[in-house]
């Protein structure tokens, strides 16, 4: 099956910087590319759309500054979470899809102290 | 948000017995799907029933699909340790089916004793 690579699994950073996360698909193009966010025990919230080669489209909710969102090859979907706070502690999975169901990263753990 | 409910919210069962979880849906669907997630792991995707059928196996699962009640269900026969995870729905709407509208559920935390 597809695979579908996130980079980091997991991350620890300071309140106010900014990190970057990556979504590859390894052996498939995607020209769409999904984010969700995971609370513990809960689950998954679409974030935003990736659409390669124009802009992200966000949920209700969602701050585009704040998650910045980059599909700048068929391949590849980074999201950015700017001046990150402690709230913003989650874990985070992309999804590339094909027609019909969605490959999914591994996800990251992102926790801000 | 959510469109699925699943229930149970956890289940814990002895290695050998059967596990079932449910789901339930609001909206019309052209397909639903159920995944699966390890502790702080990707979902991986486990099964697709469409619509216009009632009943699909793959394997040890065993999934129904129930669209004048909503409902679906997953069952997981013989359960081993291995099959501990979270469990979730998803629908895909109708009458697209893509996979870039789907909806999750709440999830199903199986715990599978040895």
């Amino acid at each position: 099956g597809a695979v579908v690579s996130q980079h980091p699994s997991w991350v620890i950073c300071k309140s106010g910087t900014s990190v970057k996360i990556e979504c590859r698909s390894l052996d498939f193009q995607a020209t769409t590319m999904f984010w969700y966010r995971q609370f513990p025990k809960q689950s998954l919230m679409l974030m935003a759309t990736s659409n390669e080669g124009s802009k992200a489209t966000y949920e209700q909710g969602v701050e585009k500054d704040k998650f910045l969102i980059n599909h700048a090859s068929l391949t590849l979907s980074t999201l950015t979470v700017t001046s990150a706070h402690p709230e913003d502690s989650s874990f985070y999975i992309c999804s590339a899809p094909n027609s019909v169901f969605g490959f999914f990263g591994q996800g990251t753990r992102l926790t801000v102290v | 948000s959510q469109q699925g409910e699943e229930d149970p919210q956890a289940l814990s069962i002895q290695e050998g017995e059967n596990a079932t979880m449910n789901c339930s849906y609001k909206t019309s669907i052209n397909n639903l799907q159920w995944y699966r997630q390890n502790s702080g792991r990707g979902l991986v995707h486990l099964i697709l029933i469409r619509s216009n059928e009632r009943e699909k196996h793959s394997g040890r699962l065993r999934v129904t699909l129930d669209t004048s009640k909503k409902s679906s269900s997953l069952l997981i026969t013989a359960s081993r340790a291995a099959d501990t995870a979270s469990y979730f729905c998803a629908t895909a709407p109708y009458p697209s089916g893509s996979a870039r509208q789907l909806t999750f559920g709440s999830g199903t935390q199986l715990t599978v004793l040895p």
